[in-house]
């Protein structure tokens, strides 16, 4: 089975700093997908950023980028510039080719962006 | 209107009580999700469906069941709930196909507390 740890609870970041939230996953899988999602206090699930396992690129998306490292099954997220709006729960997922989109979620951050 | 629409939103029950939490899509999707929101436990399947007729366990159905009235509708019932049910649900669509590379629309969750 595929399982998804975030060990970090909580993570704080002053305004404009960059901050790094961690996620290591375990699979048997060869093709799969990686995603980071940020839930505000709306509660919305947000997507922010994918990452697909057979491209060698990290992704990047604005001020939102990755650390995929393959080999070790950890996908960081780094977040540059933080923003106050930053301030949320973000949850690491994964999925795999074949798995219909189910999503495996990690535990979640939450991340305080301090001014 | 919002794409995947969850009601209700917010919902206080009693122990031993049915209810019924409903989700409607407009994406015209055929796969459907729910999942449960726990602290420090990240987002849960429960159960999916692929289409109208193929209904799902996931990873903790215990003590739920689902109904999928139509393409676009899909509810979550707790047949008598109990507190530790007390949880934040989501349901969410996808398209079939292009695993992890199609988006997930989630809903904007449904709160039920069970006293």
């Amino acid at each position: 089975a595929q399982t998804v740890t975030q060990s970090q609870p909580e993570m704080s970041v002053q305004e404009a700093e960059t901050v790094t939230l961690s996620c290591t996953y375990d699979t048997s899988e060869s093709d799969y997908y990686l995603f980071w999602y940020k839930q505000p206090p709306s509660r919305q699930m947000i997507l922010v950023i994918r990452q697909e396992a057979y491209k060698q690129q990290n992704a990047t998306e604005n001020r939102f980028s990755v650390n995929f490292q393959k080999a070790a099954k950890s996908f960081s997220l780094k977040i540059s510039d933080s923003q106050l709006g930053d301030a949320a729960m973000y949850f690491c997922a994964y999925t795999h080719n074949n798995a219909g989109n189910m999503l495996t979620f990690g535990g979640g951050t939450r991340l305080m962006v301090k001014p | 209107d919002a794409d995947v629409t969850q009601t209700p939103r917010n919902r206080i029950t009693k122990t031993g009580k049915r209810i019924m939490l409903e989700c409607s899509q407009t994406k015209g999707h055929d796969r459907m999700y729910w999942y449960r929101q726990d602290p420090g436990l990240g987002l849960r399947l429960i159960y999916y469906s692929f289409d109208v007729k193929d209904i799902n366990k996931g990873e903790i159905s215990d003590g739920y069941s689902v109904s999928r009235q139509a393409q676009a509708k899909f509810s979550l019932s707790l047949e008598s709930a109990i507190p530790n049910q007390t949880a934040l649900y989501f349901c969410a669509t996808s398209e079939a196909g292009a695993e992890g590379r199609n988006t997930i629309y989630f809903g904007e969750g449904s709160w039920l507390t069970v006293v």
